[in-house]
């Protein structure tokens, strides 16, 4: 099963941009990356998902180099309300053949003003 | 609205007792999948289920049982076999259960056992 490595947390100032680089060594050929953000007694909200180079969206934007084994979320110019835990997921095929949407700790973003 | 809806937000149970917590989508979603999460924990997976009348064992399903009578329900139950069952459990649906998947989320129940 991929797993994926993340920093367990990361402290920005508003206005500033935000990094969070996840490692996948294992991660597979048909594997994507997906990137879910989760607010306090909320459930995970997806942001992003990639499967090489470079995705953008109105929210973020996700950089993949092309050993595709680690990924870096980013964040422009983060607010208070950008303070949440952040998910990085592989494809994590299980046995039977299907993907199980496994979970790490995540990284929790603590933005100060 | 489309969305996928977990029943109640607050429940509280005393030790020993089974508890049955509800999960409805009306996304038209294929998989569905049940979480649990502990203080400053991540999402650790109890079961999961590609299509109805079929589901998984996740990494912690020991303590729990689900069905899938129908697409849009997939509840779980909280047994007594469950040795620490407090927590914050959250509910996700996804279209199907490929590479690409987005996982849409409940706004989960948290479970106190007295």
């Amino acid at each position: 099963l991929a797993k994926t490595t993340q920093p367990i947390s990361m402290d920005s100032y508003e206005g500033q941009e935000v990094n969070i680089t996840c490692s996948h060594n294992n991660i597979a050929t048909n594997d994507y990356i997906t990137w879910y953000q989760q607010f306090p007694s909320q459930g995970p909200r997806f942001i992003i998902q990639g499967y090489k180079t470079k995705v953008t969206n109105e929210v973020a934007s996700l950089f993949i180099p092309a050993d595709r084994k680690s990924s870096t979320l980013s964040l422009p110019r983060v607010s208070l309300s950008d303070t949440a835990v952040y998910y990085c997921l592989v494809g994590d095929r299980s046995g039977a053949g299907s993907y199980q949407l496994t979970f790490g700790k995540g990284t929790k973003l603590s933005v100060i003003p | 609205d489309g969305g996928i809806t977990q029943s109640p937000k607050y429940l509280f149970r005393k030790e020993g007792q089974n508890v049955t917590l509800s999960c409805e989508q009306n996304l038209n979603h294929d998989a569905m999948y049940w979480y649990r999460q502990d203080p400053g924990q991540g999402l650790r997976l109890i079961y999961y289920s590609q299509i109805v009348n079929d589901f998984q064992k996740g990494d912690i399903a020991e303590g729990y049982s689900v069905s899938r009578e129908k697409k849009e329900s997939f509840p779980l139950t909280v047994t007594s076999a469950q040795k620490n069952p407090t927590a914050f459990y959250l509910c996700a649906s996804s279209i199907t259960q490929g590479a690409d998947t987005e996982a849409f989320f409940g706004q989960g129940t948290r479970l106190t056992v007295v």
